[in-house]
């Protein structure tokens, strides 16, 4: 059975910290792995990452897959207390329900002042 | 308005009911979703379209119903409302790359 495993479930630091979030995947024929950030009300899109080793960067966030391991990081540097909110991985498997996204549970982040 | 729509925003409802919630996106993506997000399970999928008339069963389609006569309409029916669907739902489209989500309907059966 496809899954997808986020890292930790929750976590809270202060503004300016850098914070790693982790995502690990189980999938028959991988195709893409995705981040979206939710606030309260729907996921917004992040990244899409399809390749080993090549880092994506919007700002003050960066991601970077690695298929050999199965898994995903998400940084963020230099939180604010904007980033605070439920940062969702998924994974797209090649084949299947062509076009759906199988989620994790997410990493509640709330940064502090 | 461009996008993807969902209403109503918030519903209440008693048990055994039939409650409609409505999907519409005005891309003209292929891909529907439907899923839903409840604390400690993330977002889980119900069912989804991959075109019009076109639709497939997803993770947890027990009691949901779908149709899709247009391509930008994704209707969600729960046939007999039971207190375990009380959620929220999220409806989902996509072509190739991201999923772009609506905001949301939250329900809740009493």
């Amino acid at each position: 059975e496809d899954k997808v495993v986020q890292s930790p479930l929750s976590l809270v630091v202060h503004e300016g910290d850098t914070v790693t979030l982790n995502c690990s995947y189980e999938v028959t024929n991988f195709r893409s792995l995705l981040w979206y950030k939710q606030e309260k009300k729907a996921p917004t899109f992040l990244f899409m990452l399809t390749s080993s080793g090549i880092e994506k960067k919007s700002g003050r966030l960066s991601s970077i897959l690695d298929k050999k391991e199965l898994s995903s990081i998400l940084n963020i540097t230099a939180t604010q207390t904007g980033d605070s909110a439920i940062y969702l991985c998924a994974v797209e498997p090649r084949g299947g329900s062509q076009g759906n996204l199988i989620f994790g549970k997410g990493t509640k982040l709330s940064v502090k002042p | 308005d461009a996008g993807i729509t969902q209403s109503p925003r918030y519903k209440i409802t008693e048990t055994g009911r039939q409650v409609t919630l409505m999907c519409h996106q005005t891309w003209s993506h292929s891909y529907m979703f439907w899923y839903r997000q409840d604390l400690g399970h993330g977002l889980r999928l119900i069912y989804y379209s991959a075109a019009a008339d076109i639709t497939d069963k997803g993770e947890v389609p027990d009691g949901y119903v779908v149709s899709r006569s247009k391509t930008e309409n994704f209707p969600l029916t729960l046939e007999s409302a039971t207190r375990s669907q009380t959620s929220v739902y999220f409806c989902a489209s996509r072509v190739s790359t991201e999923a772009f989500f609506g905001q949301g309907t939250r329900l809740t059966v009493v």
